[in-house]
């Protein structure tokens, strides 16, 4: 098993500009997240899913969408990035719905600078 | 907003020694609780679930307070391996789902 794979690594994006960054998992894990790590910030929760078609918003969801149309993909979209978007962002999956009480299992991140 | 606080260090010892890590919970609601590991420009991966009478895997122990809303992380023997920076989670308000609150990290540097 590849576990959860996340592409991009990196990115720079122009302020303004759009793009998705993809994220797999091939667990079939239920749950799907995605969280940002700013320097001094805990993880944040942006968008989560508890299954495909279904997704909801997290703690930090402004300028961001996601789409959740099988269990093994989840995308997150920049809808126009600013720079307030530099940060690292993880890609998370969980076997179960009830997600709060199961492993986590994260990505390996992607490093987005926004200039 | 529920918090999660952790002290973040760093903390510097030197190898053989036991170091203990507190973080405290803001939501008495919280029913799950977690220790995550975070290795420098890593992912974070799962350390250890942190159980109501307490826990121990190897080296490393973690306790849980509800009276207090604190869990703690005990590593004995330090070693080499264990820098990284260790993650306190606290999760399980009930009902809706996507609620795990991470911790800011407590920075952990062993030295030989």
């Amino acid at each position: 098993n590849a576990g959860v794979t996340q592409t991009p690594k990196f990115q720079v994006l122009k302020t303004g500009q759009s793009m998705t960054l993809q994220c797999a998992q091939d667990m079939n894990h239920e749950y799907m997240s995605w969280y940002r790590q700013d320097p001094g910030m805990g993880l944040r929760l942006i968008h989560y899913s508890v299954g495909a078609g279904i997704t909801d918003q997290g703690e930090v969801p402004n300028g961001y969408n996601v789409s959740r149309s099988t269990t093994e993909d989840f995308p997150l979209r920049l809808l126009s990035a600013a720079p307030s978007q530099t940060s690292v962002y993880f890609c998370a999956s969980s076997y179960s719905r009830l997600a709060d009480y199961y492993e986590q299992y994260f990505g390996p991140g992607t490093r987005l600078t926004v200039t | 907003r529920k918090e999660v606080e952790q002290d973040p260090g760093p903390f510097n010892v030197p190898e053989g020694a036991t170091v203990a890590f507190n973080c405290t919970y803001s939501n008495s609601a919280s029913q799950s609780f977690f220790w995550y590991r975070q290795d420098c420009r890593k992912e974070p991966k799962l350390l250890m679930s942190v159980y109501s009478s307490g826990n121990e895997d190897g080296r490393f122990t973690a306790q849980l307070n509800r009276a207090s809303q604190y869990i703690s992380l005990l590593i004995r023997d330090s070693k080499l391996s264990d820098s990284a920076t260790y993650l306190c989670v606290a999760a399980g308000y009930g009902g809706s789902q996507g609620n795990l609150i991470f911790g800011k990290g407590t920075k952990l540097s062993v030295k030989p």
